[in-house]
């Protein structure tokens, strides 16, 4: 099984800061298959980013991704209000599929 | 719109089972995958299997041990999820997420599991 590990744990930034996320691969992933999502208190995640760097549909172009092989990492160039929130990158190009432990991005 | 909408939450006892459903629409139901994902109370996420809608072809995560049974009723657009033999430790939101493919898309509201005696 991959063991995604994401880094930091909790991440203290001021709204128009830049956020950088990492997520580290216990062995290498397929960048088709590594996505990263946004959840918050009481809701489902959302899809931000799939295959490394392609956003989702409706993910404004702040949020970028990039990476490959065990290392990956999401951007986020200028922070929203809205963009606080608990992080989790994912692969499953290899099974089981597995998620990171999550980002949480607190307000500073 | 695109939606998925899961079943009510549920309070079982330990060694019972749990089905939970989620009803698709606003897409060709049986042109995407379905998966099911578990988060344990301040826990990670955790994929447990997915379903192909269109043949019902499954594949379900080692971790759960054979007591996971993913199912799909085509005429109703609806994935089931069926965990066995409960335990303490299943207390958690189960959600269903369709497959882009690469990753999943859309995600249900999630179903909250407590397994309590």
């Amino acid at each position: 099984e991959i063991v995604l590990t994401q880094s930091p744990g909790t991440l203290s930034l001021s709204p128009g800061e830049r956020a950088t996320l990492s997520c580290r691969a216990s062995q290498s992933v397929s960048s088709r298959y590594l996505a990263w999502y946004q959840q918050k208190p009481g809701q489902a995640p959302r899809l931000l980013i799939y295959g490394a760097s392609s956003r989702a549909t409706g993910i404004p172009d702040r949020f970028s991704g990039s990476g490959s092989g065990t290392d990956f990492t999401l951007t986020i160039s200028r922070l929203e209000p809205e963009d606080f929130a608990v992080y989790y990158c994912q692969q499953y190009g290899s099974s089981p599929g597995t998620f990171g432990q999550g980002t949480k991005l607190e307000i500073k | 719109q695109v939606q998925l909408v899961q079943s009510a939450a549920e309070v079982k006892k330990p060694g019972a089972s749990v089905k939970v459903s989620c009803k698709a629409s606003g897409y060709t139901f049986t042109s995407y995958a379905m998966h099911w994902v578990r988060q344990a109370p301040g826990q990670r996420l955790e994929w447990m299997g997915w379903i192909n809608a269109g043949n019902g072809n499954t594949r379900y995560s080692q971790n759960f041990q054979g007591r996971v049974t993913i199912t799909r009723d085509t005429s109703a657009s609806t994935v089931y999820m069926e965990l066995n033999s409960l335990r303490s430790e299943d207390t958690a939101v189960f959600y269903c997420a369709r497959d882009l493919p690469g990753a999943f898309d859309i995600w249900g509201q999630g179903t909250m599991v407590t397994v309590s005696s």
